[in-house]
């Protein structure tokens, strides 16, 4: 089945201990992104990567990190979580008219 | 800064009427796409327009686009409860990037029974 997996679903963490969200597709899409949705602000893309080792900065990538070392696997890094990336995190894949969307984690920072 | 803004923030209809949700963006755009989100879920695409088009329909929907405007519509005929959900407008092409993707704040339709 065509799908964008995420993990964990639900994290509960505490200010300044590092975590990493993992997403993975397995529909060989060379673009992928994650997102943050926040009640009243829609989604912002925070990072995007058109290709392998190729990532760029969306609108809100501060205190965040990514990385693209292979196809299938784009994982979001949180070096030192605060209460404001307190979140639902969606990560996504496909071409530029067509995204495929995970089915979120749901962060929170204490 | 969001590119897509969609309007009404809320919408509540009665089954069987139709929706209309509008999207207007700042800058020159590649496509706009709509796409549905169920309570806290993952987004699911809906449609695509291109830049050089200027209506696009599938099954009950129908999106029009008005380049002179920076305007989008998404109209759902026939609406069903089914399709209370979140609808969301996003572009790419905004900013001279042919990558960024921005999405708005979206709309929540309320289709009662």
């Amino acid at each position: 089945e065509a799908q964008v997996t995420q993990n964990p679903r639900y994290l509960i963490t505490v200010t300044g201990k590092k975590l990493t969200v993992t997403c993975s597709q397995n529909m060989n899409h060379e673009y992928m992104s994650w997102y943050r949705q926040d009640p009243g602000l829609g989604l912002r893309q925070i990072y995007y990567s058109m290709n392998v080792e190729v990532t760029d900065k969306g609108d809100v990538p501060e205190g965040y990190k990514v990385s693209r070392k292979e196809k299938r696997n784009f994982p979001l890094i949180l070096e030192s979580p605060s209460p404001n990336q307190t979140s639902l995190y969606f990560c996504a894949s496909g071409p530029m008219w067509e995204q495929y969307f995970g089915p979120g984690t749901r962060l929170t920072v204490t | 800064s969001q590119q897509g803004e969609e309007d009404p923030q809320a919408l509540s209809i009665q089954e069987g009427e139709n929706a209309t949700m509008n999207c207007s963006y700042k800058t020159s755009i590649n496509n706009l796409q709509w796409y549905r989100q169920n309570s806290g879920r993952g987004l699911v695409h809906l449609i695509l327009i291109r830049s050089n088009e200027r209506e696009k329909h599938s099954g009950r929907l129908r999106v029009t686009l008005d380049t002179s405007k920076k305007s989008s519509s998404l109209l759902i005929t026939a609406s069903r409860a089914a399709d209370t959900a979140s609808y969301f407008c996003a572009t790419d092409g905004s900013g001279g990037s042919n990558y960024k993707l921005t999405f708005g704040k979206g709309t929540l339709l309320t289709v009662n029974p």
